[in-house]
């Protein structure tokens, strides 16, 4: 069974603080992950997958299989990445769907 | 169209009503995905539509749950004698082919009262 774990409902950081959004999987294969992003009043939307090994908006996030983690970091956080962020799991191949976290609220204040 | 439609997007309904929930999803994306949050909870997976087949609806919670897909096109999730444990707001998400760089529409968020 695929299951992914998010840890903090909300994160409060500093503007300028660095940010680590915590995420954990659980699959037995080879996984791909998502980190999807609603902003306020917004639809939640792709924000990066880690097989792009890219950078979005300061954001990178790492696949380490050895602790089924994929956290999302960005050195300095803005006020504007304030927004719910999940985290999401797919089996890889011709797997038909992803399994979301419960998401993590972060709040960057001045 | 320019992106994933979703209508109405807000319902209340009367426990024990039936009601009709519509997507349309981006032109040309063959896979279509129904997804329901409930109040400060994750989203939770209901049905897959690659084309207008099913080849994964394990998440429908029970048989009050339907949906259909019209081609590639309207999708139309069903949800027969409401309870209050419905109450959620309902996403719906395309793709094109198998890639899962979903585009969400804005959902609908229903009311059983």
């Amino acid at each position: 069974a695929q299951r992914v774990t998010q840890p903090e409902k909300l994160l409060s950081v500093f503007k300028g603080a660095p940010v680590e959004l915590k995420c954990n999987y659980s699959y037995s294969g080879s996984p791909e992950l998502f980190w999807y992003v609603q902003y306020s009043r917004q639809r939640l939307q792709l924000l990066l997958r880690h097989i792009s090994r890219e950078s979005i908006k300061g954001f990178t996030a790492d696949l380490n299989k050895g602790e089924t983690s994929f956290h999302l970091k960005k050195p300095f956080a803005q006020e504007e990445d304030s927004a719910m962020y999940y985290c999401a799991l797919s089996g890889g191949g011709t797997a038909s769907k992803l399994t979301f976290g419960t998401g993590t609220r972060l709040q960057v204040t001045l | 169209g320019a992106g994933v439609s979703q209508s109405p997007s807000n319902k209340v309904t009367e426990k024990g009503k039936d009601v009709e929930l519509r997507c349309d999803p981006i032109s040309g994306h063959t896979a279509l995905y129904w997804y329901r949050q409930r109040l400060g909870q994750g989203l939770e997976f209901l049905i897959y539509f690659q084309g207008n087949s099913a080849p994964d609806k394990s998440g429908l919670p029970s048989d009050r749950f339907s949906a259909e897909r019209t081609g590639e096109s309207v999708s139309t999730l069903t949800i027969q004698r409401t309870q209050q444990e419905d109450s959620a707001v309902y996403l719906c998400a395309s793709s094109a082919g198998q890639r899962l760089d979903y585009t969400f529409g804005s959902g609908t968020r229903l009311t059983v009262v």
